[in-house]
């Protein structure tokens, strides 16, 4: 059963355009969502998180736009570099003292010169 | 600062053989740790998670076992290799009370 749902499968965007990345879920005790960012062969590396009392987080030019009523939430990436092609995985994790985490299939992206 | 260390960085068994991975987190305490496996180009699979030394617990069954002899080492192991087995393991660790995971470097098991 999948419960973190990601899209675009892959995108592809050009140097200095924003990147929008979704997710969205469907337990509602999720209230903790990482995003991780893997390059090739490679652990992944977290991005940037929020929890499910806000609605924005940012950071530099990453940005995580939340919407709790609709269990959806995006990352955005502006002003896209080369060196921000990799996955990412957009994960999900239960109340505090549940130590499961689910990500989902992640969004491939690449960033064109 | 924190250092995570996986080893072997790569392994190639046979059908049937025993595995052993290893992790070590350096440098924290008493922190949770956490087993995953990636299929090529795939998603992150939870296999265990630990928050104290000598108890782990399963989140999914795929023949695989793990053990914390210590607080800062995490093992997988299995006497039995399956092709289903080949992937990526990462390991990971987050600080008691934290949510915030951090991944190792991953060790590359190719099953023959």
């Amino acid at each position: 059963q999948q419960q973190v749902r990601q899209s675009p499968q892959s995108l592809t965007v050009w140097e200095g355009e924003t990147a929008i990345l979704n997710c969205s879920y469907e337990d509602s005790t999720f209230n903790y969502f990482p995003w991780y960012q893997q390059f090739p062969g490679e652990g992944p590396a977290l991005l940037i998180s929020i929890s499910s009392v806000s609605d924005k987080k940012e950071d530099g030019r990453f940005t995580i736009f939340f919407n709790k009523r609709e269990k959806k939430l995006s990352l955005h990436i502006t002003d896209s570099q080369p060196g921000d092609s990799a996955t990412y995985f957009c994960a999900a994790s239960p109340e505090a003292g549940n130590y499961k985490y689910v990500f989902g299939a992640g969004t491939r992206l690449k960033v064109i010169a | 600062a924190q250092t995570i260390h996986q080893w072997p960085v790569a392994e190639i068994k046979a059908v049937g053989s025993p595995l052993s991975l290893g992790c070590t987190i350096k440098g924290k305490s008493s922190p949770n740790l956490y087993w995953y496996w990636q299929a090529t180009g795939g998603t992150l699979q939870q296999l265990f998670y630990s928050i104290t030394v000598g108890q782990v617990e399963s989140v999914v069954q795929l023949n695989l076992s793990a053990s914390r002899p210590k607080d800062d080492q995490f093992i997988l192991s299995t006497e039995k290799l399956l092709l289903s087995h080949s992937g990526f393991y990462l390991c990971a660790w987050s600080p008691l009370g934290v949510y915030e995971q951090y991944f190792g470097p991953g060790t590359r098991l190719t099953v023959l």
